[in-house]
This record gives C-alpha cells, sequence and structure tokens, in this order.
C-alpha cells in the first residue's frame, strides 16, 4: 500500500534549522509530487508548498518562502523539507504527504506520513 | 490567509445525522476548485475522507457522503457511530496572490 513514513521527533534551539525527511514506498515515486504541511497544536493544518518529484519544480507558500527549502533523492524514493532560523511558533507537527493530480481543479493530498513533532524550546 | 469556514463543533447522538459546513469565496470554492474533506483522530495524522466534493476512497464507509455548491461544500455524517468522534476539515485550492492549498477552520464532532 502506499506510505510515507517521516523521521522522528526533534527539538532545536531558535536560530537552528531542522531537516525532515519522507520516505515513500507503495508507488512509483517520480509520479506524483509531495506536498509539506505543518500543524501547530489545537489549529488547522497549513499548507507550505510541494515539490515535484518527476522535475524538481518547487513551489513554496508565500508565509515560508525564503526559510524552507525542498529537496528529494529520487535513488531513496525521499523527500526532504529543511526549516531555518527556527522560532518558538514554529513548534509543529510536519507532515509530508502525496498529491494526487487528474487536473488543476482536480487534485487532493493522500495519503499523510505520520507526522514529525518539531518542538523549538531553548 | 484565505480561510474557509466552519463551525467549531457539531455534536449528535448515536444513530443521527450531522452535518459540517465549509463556506469559501469566489477565489476558491466559487472557482471551481474541488473541495476534500479529511478526518483527523487524536494524536493521529489527518485522513483522506472525501475527495473530488463527493467521493469516497476505498475503505470509507457509506455513510459519509459531500456535497459542494456555490461557494460552500457539506461533509454529512449519517448514522453516528462514537468511532466518528474526530476533527475534521474541509480543504481547496485558492488563486488568490500566488495560490495555495487552503484548509477550513476545523469541525470537532461529538458523539454524545
Amino acid at each position: 500500500q502506499v506510505q510515507l513514513v517521516q523521521s522522528g521527533a526533534e527539538v532545536k534551539k531558535p536560530g537552528a534549522s531542522v531537516k525532515v525527511s519522507c520516505k515513500a514506498s507503495g508507488y512509483t515515486f517520480t509520479k506524483h509530487a509531495i506536498h509539506w504541511l505543518r500543524q501547530a497544536p489545537g489549529q488547522r493544518p497549513e499548507w507550505m508548498g510541494w515539490i515535484n518529484v518527476g522535475n524538481d519544480e518547487r513551489k513554496y507558500s508565500q508565509n515560508f518562502q525564503g526559510r524552507v527549502t525542498f529537496t528529494r533523492d529520487t535513488s531513496a524514493s525521499t523527500a526532504y523539507m529543511e526549516v531555518s532560523s527556527l522560532r518558538y511558533e514554529d513548534t509543529a507537527v510536519y507532515y509530508c504527504a502525496r498529491l494526487v493530480w487528474i487536473g488543476e481543479y482536480e487534485n487532493w493530498i493522500d495519503p499523510w506520513g505520520q507526522g514529525t513533532l518539531v518542538t523549538v524550546s531553548s | 490567509q484565505s480561510v474557509l469556514t466552519q463551525p467549531p463543533s457539531v455534536s449528535g447522538a448515536p444513530g443521527q445525522r450531522v452535518t459540517i459546513s465549509c463556506t469559501g469565496s469566489r477565489s476558491n470554492i466559487g472557482a471551481g476548485y474541488d473541495v476534500h474533506w479529511y478526518q483527523q483522530l487524536p494524536g493521529t495524522a489527518p485522513k483522506l475522507l472525501i475527495y473530488g466534493n463527493t467521493n469516497r476512497p476505498s475503505g470509507v464507509p457509506d455513510r459519509f457522503s459531500g456535497s459542494k455548491s456555490g461557494t460552500s461544500a457539506s461533509l454529512a455524517i449519517t448514522g453516528l457511530q462514537a468511532e466518528d468522534e474526530a476533527d475534521y476539515y474541509c480543504q481547496s485550492y485558492d488563486n488568490s496572490l500566488s495560490g495555495s492549498y487552503v484548509f477550513g477552520t476545523g469541525t470537532k464532532v461529538t458523539v454524545l
């Protein structure tokens, strides 16, 4: 079955960077983009952007532009997300998720990884 | 941030029917973008419940149904069960500014 498995929880100090991995299995990795999202405690999911794994095209949400970087390793079927200059308000569960694309008006997110808790604390 | 608005909470007794609304605008739902629904059980990742406004993925009970009209969408749960107690989020795409995927404010479903 399609599965996304993320790396483990992280604790970082303000100003540091964190890199989260997302290993895909059960489908052809290069045929689907990967979304990155985060969810702060008690909040709704927030979209951070996506990476087209096939051609390495990336789109970042304006809210994260310049502070987030998406990469991928097709040989390892793994996508990565790095957030720099961490702030206390970046404490959240970070998710990767597969984009299912039918067309511009018809595309959805499925499945999601299990999530990676990133805690920013001094 | 563009907002899809949902009621904070809905509740019902086992076996009852509940509905969750998702109100958007002309730059998202009203622009023709599909609405999708996700169920999030406590401590777990969101799970796709309805895609393309009305479609259920394999394995999702037919007690769950979705609809869309104009700038709004709805999720209905009929024959409410204890295991349906969770947070529910609608999601669509918004073409304002540079475009982004947007989520609803979330609805907590409580089974009385």
